[in-house]
């Protein structure tokens, strides 16, 4: 079956700490996306990856981080930086980043600091 | 930044009763794409509008893109429980990237 996986689904974190939320995709897109959703605010859009070993910031990429090793996987970590990490998580990929291009979303990993 | 406005934010509707929510810009857009996203669920792709006053339809769902492709709409006939969920439109901003609106609620009474 091909999709999106990002694991944990509910995470639990002390405030101060780094968390690294998982995101692997088998659809051999070429484009990853990360988004945040708060309750009311839509989907914001955090850091994006063309291609293996680039990725560009989004609209809020300030306290978070981002690496592309293989094509497969875009873990999101959100640091201590981060001021209000209590949020829905979201990956998605798309064949490329070019805005005609649907984009698949996996199941989400919401994240409570505590 | 370019934004797209989604109206209404909520709406409740009885079983059985038509829905409409809109999408709205400032600017002329290249294309408009719908998501749904059931509770606690992820967004899933709908449909894809480019062209200037097209109008697609998918069973009870009709999806319209006006002619100076500022505006869009997603038309629900005789809602379903199975309709419950927040429907987003997306759009390419200057950048070539994807915004979302964000979102209406819609809630079906039994």
């Amino acid at each position: 079956d091909g999709g999106i996986t990002q694991s944990p689904k509910y995470l639990f974190r002390k405030e101060g700490q780094n968390v690294t939320l998982s995101c692997e995709q088998n659809l051999n897109h070429d484009a990853m996306y990360w988004y945040r959703q708060d309750p009311g605010q839509g989907l914001r859009l955090i850091y994006y990856s063309q291609i293996v070993n680039d990725f560009q910031k989004g609209d809020i990429a300030e306290g978070y981080s981002v690496s592309r090793e293989k094509k497969e996987s875009f873990p999101l970590t959100v640091t201590s930086a981060q001021k209000n990490p209590t949020a829905f998580y979201l990956c998605a990929s798309s064949q490329r980043v070019l805005a005609y291009n649907e984009q698949f979303f996996g199941p989400g990993t919401r994240l409570t600091v505590l | 930044g370019q934004q797209v406005m989604q109206i209404p934010q909520y709406q409740h509707v009885q079983e059985g009763e038509d829905f409409t929510t809109y999408c709205n810009s400032s600017t002329t857009l290249s294309n408009i794409q719908w998501y749904k996203q059931r509770p606690g669920g992820h967004p899933v792709f709908l449909i894809q509008l480019v062209k200037s006053g097209e109008v697609k339809k998918q069973k009870r769902l009709t999806f319209q893109f006006g002619e100076a492709k500022k505006n869009s709409s997603l038309h629900i006939t005789a809602t379903q429980t199975t309709d419950v969920g927040t429907y987003f439109c997306a759009a390419m901003n200057r950048d070539d990237k994807i915004i979302f609106g964000k979102g209406t609620r819609l809630h079906i009474l039994p």
